[in-house]
């Protein structure tokens, strides 16, 4: 089974672009995750869905961020603007009851933002 | 709320050397503890869980035994690799509640 896909692996833009991270979880799982990973604060959950729909958004760190799952088999981040302090790695991830909810991550998504 | 402590790193072994590190959490009820790992340039992946007290997790030589009378979950591998560098996470899940992950400890093995 192929596991969480993530694109693209790694966006370059400059401050005030538009960014659109995607995300496919793995078929069967019906909760998804976001996370940002920087070394300053490490790993940070952003939002998560459950059955598509947005249960926890107190993560994200501003009106500038915003996530869509519109159906179970794909997810976007969006960063508008971007902002240099935005740079990261983005993770998607994704659980079910059946995994006793361990979380399976995709290779994340590297955004450098100039 | 929960929470998951461990132990500072940077950890630096010798190949073949014995590895502990050591994770405690803090929760309420039962909740189910897993040990990830982050090589370089890659994304968490599950390394073993253990979801009831006394359970031993198990993979690729590492193993945690759910300790519910010291609240711990430590991760231990009999001879270690130049390939186990890596970064280690320790994480909780208690049902109805969000993931609980540590801050990662971080291993280098050295030849």
């Amino acid at each position: 089974d192929a596991g969480v896909i993530q694109s693209p692996r790694h966006e370059v833009t400059e401050m005030g672009q538009e960014v659109t991270l995607r995300c496919k979880p793995i078929s069967g799982h019906n909760s998804l995750f976001w996370y940002r990973q920087t070394m300053m604060r490490g790993l940070e959950l952003l939002i998560y869905f459950n059955n598509n729909v947005p249960i926890d958004d107190s993560g994200m760190p501003e009106d500038r961020f915003s996530a869509k799952m519109p159906n179970a088999s794909f997810s976007t981040l969006k960063i508008q603007p971007s902002e240099p302090r935005d740079s990261a790695v983005y993770f998607c991830a994704s659980s079910s009851p059946g995994t006793n909810f361990a979380q399976y991550f995709g290779p994340g998504t590297r955004l450098t933002v100039t | 709320g929960d929470s998951v402590t461990q132990m500072e790193g940077p950890v630096t072994l010798s190949e073949e050397a014995f590895l502990t590190i050591n994770c405690t959490y803090t929760a309420t009820g039962y909740p189910s503890l897993f040990w990830y790992v982050q090589y370089p340039g890659e994304g968490l992946q599950l390394l073993l869980k253990a979801t009831k007290a006394d359970d031993k997790g198990s993979n690729k030589g590492f193993e945690a035994t759910y300790r519910k009378e010291t609240t711990s979950f430590h991760l231990e591998k009999g001879s270690v690799q130049v390939s186990d560098s890596a970064v280690y996470f320790c994480a909780l899940h208690n049902y109805g509640q969000n993931f609980v992950f540590g801050p990662g400890t971080r291993l280098s093995v050295l030849p």
